[in-house]
């Protein structure tokens, strides 16, 4: 069966410092990967998504993610973390299924931001 | 404005009480899907829908229905609430499945009592 694990329930990091996020997945064929982020009281928005082509994709608010196939990762990263970065971020996996599609999400890791 | 809509955005109800939570998105998408969201176990699909008609179950169904008699609605039925069900309820939709963003509702917090 499909899985996401996202190891850190919550990191915290320096305003400024660099910033990744930790995805694995488990998935018999080639996934659809994506990453969202959820603001407090809000629904979720997509930062980036992967499923063929160039493994380091870029996304919005200067985020980007490796797919790593070896190691069954997908890890978010950012170079520099402003304050507004605080939130919950979710890795997802799509998976084809016979006639059908399924998204699945893992628990989330929730980013605080020291001054 | 493209957008997924929910109603309501809040319900308090007893168990056992049949109730449904609407969702209509106006960007023309294929793929519909609801998901629960509970503290630390992120979102778990409970149905989708890749087209009018075709409705498929998710990880959660128990306890739910859904139906797709129109491309923009998508509605989520809770035949006999149980407070487990008490929880975060997103709708969401994407042009088509697949490598395709799925635009999130604002959510509904329902509490079963």
């Amino acid at each position: 069966a499909q899985s996401v694990t996202q190891p850190d329930i919550h990191i915290t990091v320096s305003e400024g410092a660099s910033l990744e996020l930790r995805c694995n997945y488990s998935y018999g064929a080639t996934p659809y990967l994506f990453w969202y982020v959820q603001s407090p009281g809000q629904g979720l928005q997509l930062l980036l998504k992967y499923f063929s082509g160039d493994t380091l994709v870029q996304g919005i608010k200067g985020f980007e993610a490796e797919f790593k196939r070896s190691q069954s990762s997908f890890n978010l990263r950012k170079p520099s973390v402003h304050w507004s970065d605080a939130a919950e971020y979710f890795c997802a996996v799509g998976a084809r299924e016979t006639g059908g599609f399924k998204t699945i999400f893992g628990a989330g890791t929730r980013l605080f931001v020291k001054a | 404005e493209a957008q997924v809509t929910q109603n309501p955005r809040y319900l308090i109800t007893v168990t056992g009480k049949k109730l449904t939570v609407t969702c209509s998105q106006n960007m023309n998408h294929e793929y519909m899907s609801w998901y629960r969201q509970d503290p630390g176990l992120g979102l778990r699909q409970i149905y989708y829908s890749m087209n009018v008609e075709v409705t498929d179950k998710g990880d959660v169904p128990e306890g739910y229905k859904v139906s797709r008699k129109e491309k923009r609605n998508f509605p989520l039925i809770l035949e006999s609430p149980s407070p487990n069900q008490t929880s975060l309820y997103f709708c969401a939709s994407s042009l088509i499945a697949g490598d395709n963003e799925q635009y999130f509702g604002p959510g509904t917090r329902l509490t079963v009592t």
